[in-house]
């Protein structure tokens, strides 16, 4: 069974600073990985997503991550946040092969002028 | 495509009555999920469905909820009776199958339940 961990429940950062959100994910098996974008009141969005070759995934709005085999994490980077990333982010997870994804507790960003 | 669409956006009810949430898959996408997302307890799978057959329901909390899916382009959530611990935002997704694997789901914008 797979598992998905993101470490920080809450990131407060400052306009136009970098962010790194972090997510370590847990399965016997190859995995397809995900981070989506949730904004108030709307569902889920793919921010990006890994499903095979270059370990280093970008996304829109700016987003990054990084499929780390060995450590089994996927963090999520932004070089530079704007007020308008404040949202909750997940981590999700799902077998290559499967049909579910498990999705993680969120991390909620929030961007301060 | 318009996406994944559900309804109602939300619906306020009083304990005991019967709750219907419906969703539009996107077309041509093979399997749908039911999700519900609380502050306590976040996203829970609920149940999924792949060409229209459920597939796992271990995620549904009782057998007050069922969900159906008579044809691929909808799908139908049931709390009967409904209960104040229920109150949560429903979401329904959907995704496709893309040379020869599942991809990312694709979210509806969700229905907010309040059981009072």
């Amino acid at each position: 069974a797979q598992s998905v961990t993101q470490l920080d429940s809450q990131v407060p950062v400052f306009e136009e600073a970098p962010v790194e959100l972090r997510c370590n994910y847990s399965s016997s098996v190859s995995v397809y990985l995900f981070w989506y974008v949730q904004y108030p009141n709307q569902g889920l969005q793919l921010l990006l997503k890994y499903l095979s070759g270059s370990t280093l995934v970008k996304g829109i709005n700016g987003f990054e991550a990084e499929f780390n085999k060995s450590q089994t994490s996927f963090h999520l980077r932004k070089p530079s946040v704007h007020i308008s990333d404040t949202a909750e982010y997940f981590c999700a997870v799902s077998e290559t092969g499967g049909f579910k994804t498990i999705f993680g507790a969120g991390t909620r960003l929030f961007v301060k002028a | 495509d318009a996406g994944v669409i559900q309804s109602p956006r939300h619906e306020v009810t009083e304990m005991g009555q019967e709750v219907t949430l419906r969703c539009k898959p996107i077309s041509g996408h093979n399997s749908l999920f039911w999700y519900r997302q609380t502050m306590m307890r976040g996203l829970e799978l609920l149940i999924y469905f792949n060409n229209n057959v459920p597939i796992d329901d271990s995620g549904m909390p009782e057998d007050r909820f069922s969900a159906k899916m008579p044809n691929a382009s909808f799908s139908t959530l049931k709390i009967q009776p409904s209960e104040p611990r229920d109150s949560a935002v429903y979401f329904c997704a959907s995704q496709p199958y893309v040379g020869g694997r599942n991809t990312e789901a694709f979210f509806g914008q969700g229905t907010r339940l309040t059981v009072v």
